[in-house]
C-alpha cells in the first residue's frame, strides 16, 4: 500500500534561521496536504496543493508538490517560537483515507 | 461555528473492557473519519463514514466499530482493550474528500 515518508524526523532551529522538511510518496498523489499539531493539540489543516509543480506561500511558509506528484516540501523561514509542534503531510488514498507521514517536530531554540 | 466536538477528552479503561468515543462533526459535514495517532507517530486511518454508510476500514482488527447517526454524528466502539489500544483518538470531518477538521481528540488510556 501507498506510505508517506517524511524527513527529518526531527529539526532542531535556532530562532531566526530557516529550514526546510520533505515529504516522499511510494506513489502518484491526486493531492497533498499539510497539518500542523502544536504539543498537546491536534492536527491542524495547513494546506492542501492539487498541480504538479504548485508552489504555495503562506506568510513564512513556502509549500512545494513536485513535478511528479510523489513528493512535497515545506519551508520556513525565519523561525520564530510560534513556529514549535509537529508539521505532518497527508495523502489521500482509495479516495477516502488520509495516509500521514510520521512528521517533523520542531523545536526552536531562543 | 462550533468545530468538531468529541468526548470524553479524557478517558482511562482496564484491559477487556469496552470504549465507546463520541464525535459531533461540523455543521453541514457529511463525511466522519477516526484516526489513532500513538505518541511520537502521525495519525492511523481507523474508518470513514460518509452519509451513514462506512466507506473505509483501516488496518484494524474487527475490536474496532463504528457507526454514523442520521444527524451525522459518530461513535467508534473498541471491545477488548489492549494496553496497546492507549493513544489519542481523533475525528475528522470533511466535507467529502477535501481538508480534514480533526477534533481536540480522545486521550485513551488502558491500565
Amino acid at each position: 500500500g501507498q506510505q508517506v515518508m517524511q524527513i527529518p524526523q526531527y529539526q532542531h532551529v535556532q530562532e531566526g534561521e530557516d529550514f526546510t522538511t520533505y515529504c516522499n510518496s511510494s506513489t502518484t498523489l491526486s493531492n497533498i496536504q499539510w497539518y500542523k499539531q502544536r504539543p498537546g493539540g491536534h492536527p491542524v489543516f495547513l494546506i492542501q496543493l492539487v498541480k504538479s509543480g504548485e508552489v504555495k506561500k503562506q506568510k513564512r511558509l513556502t509549500f512545494q508538490f513536485g513535478e511528479a506528484k510523489k513528493n512535497s516540501s515545506l519551508h520556513i523561514t525565519a523561525t520564530q517560537t510560534t513556529d514549535v509542534g509537529t508539521y505532518f503531510c497527508a495523502g489521500p488514498v482509495d479516495d477516502y483515507k488520509l495516509s500521514f507521514g510520521a512528521g517533523t517536530t520542531v523545536t526552536v531554540r531562543a | 461555528d462550533a468545530g468538531v466536538t468529541q468526548s470524553p477528552t479524557h478517558l482511562i479503561k482496564t484491559r477487556g473492557q469496552q470504549v465507546t468515543l463520541r464525535c459531533s462533526p461540523i455543521s453541514g459535514h457529511k463525511s466522519v473519519s477516526w484516526y489513532q495517532q500513538v505518541l511520537g507517530q502521525g495519525p492511523q486511518f481507523i474508518f470513514q463514514y460518509y452519509e451513514k454508510e462506512e466507506r473505509g476500514r483501516g488496518n484494524f482488527p474487527d475490536r474496532f466499530s463504528a457507526r454514523q447517526f442520521p444527524n451525522y454524528s459518530s461513535e467508534l466502539n473498541v471491545n477488548a482493550l489492549l494496553l496497546g489500544d492507549s493513544a489519542l483518538y481523533l475525528c475528522a470531518s470533511s466535507l467529502y474528500n477535501g481538508e480534514a477538521f480533526f477534533g481536540q481528540g480522545t486521550r485513551l488510556t488502558v491500565v
